[in-house]
């Protein structure tokens, strides 16, 4: 098993669908993340979570819903997105929040989302 | 607003030459400063972490912090063509980890 598992790899939906990333970590990790990474930007923070208590919203929009159940699993679930939220999404894990410690981000391999 | 900027590039440099990426930031207050590889269609890597002045080696890879002109570099000696990939740089502040947009390497054999 690698580090940090995302699914589904690939995903396409319409507007009015509703889908959900997941992603699991193997590593021991207390800290979860979702980052967005569009083309020509840096990668964007989105929500972090601690010891599976949200930390931070990083001003996202409510079509964008997290869920942390433990410390290994964090969802993503998406409704009513727009196409300019085609994007790689990636979870990051770390021993600790990246607040007050320098923990590096073990990354997934993202989830390439495309909205029609 | 914390900015770390980059060079998007593409650098590009011949088969084992020195390859030297930059990166500059705003936060003065800024503590960590990490460099990420990331091939095309991958998740990003740690390469290299630095905290204080100076240069820290590893490998072929040797990254420079200098806080004074808050700027951080990489080189990458004898580069290869497996070197090929964005280089993110991270940086970090008392809470928040801020990314640049990478700079884009091709190393030509």
């Amino acid at each position: 098993e690698t580090g940090v598992t995302q699914t589904p790899r690939h995903l396409v939906m319409g507007m009015t669908n509703k889908k959900s990333l997941k992603c699991e970590q193997h590593l021991g990790h207390n800290a979860m993340y979702w980052y967005k990474q569009s083309a020509k930007k840096p990668l964007e923070l989105m929500f972090v979570y601690n010891f599976k208590e949200q930390t931070e919203n990083n001003s996202v929009p409510s079509r964008f819903s997290p869920e942390c159940p433990n410390s290994s699993h964090l969802f993503l679930h998406l409704h009513t997105l727009q196409p300019e939220d085609s994007a790689l999404y990636l979870c990051a894990s770390s021993q600790q929040s990246v607040a007050g410690n320098n923990s590096p981000l073990h990354f997934g391999n993202g989830t390439r989302l495309t909205v029609t | 607003q914390k900015e770390v900027e980059q060079n998007s590039g593409p650098l590009s440099v011949p088969e084992g030459a020195i390859a030297s990426l930059n990166c500059t930031y705003s936060d003065r207050v800024s503590q960590s400063f990490f460099w990420y590889r990331q091939y095309s269609g991958k998740s990003p890597e740690l390469i290299m972490s630095i905290y204080s002045n100076g240069d820290k080696e590893d490998g072929r890879f040797t990254a420079q912090l200098n806080k004074a002109s808050q700027y951080v570099s990489l080189l990458i000696r004898d580069s290869q063509p497996s070197d090929s990939a964005t280089y993110l740089c991270a940086v970090k502040g008392y809470s928040t980890l801020t990314f640049g947009k990478g700079t884009m390497l091709l190393v030509s054999p």
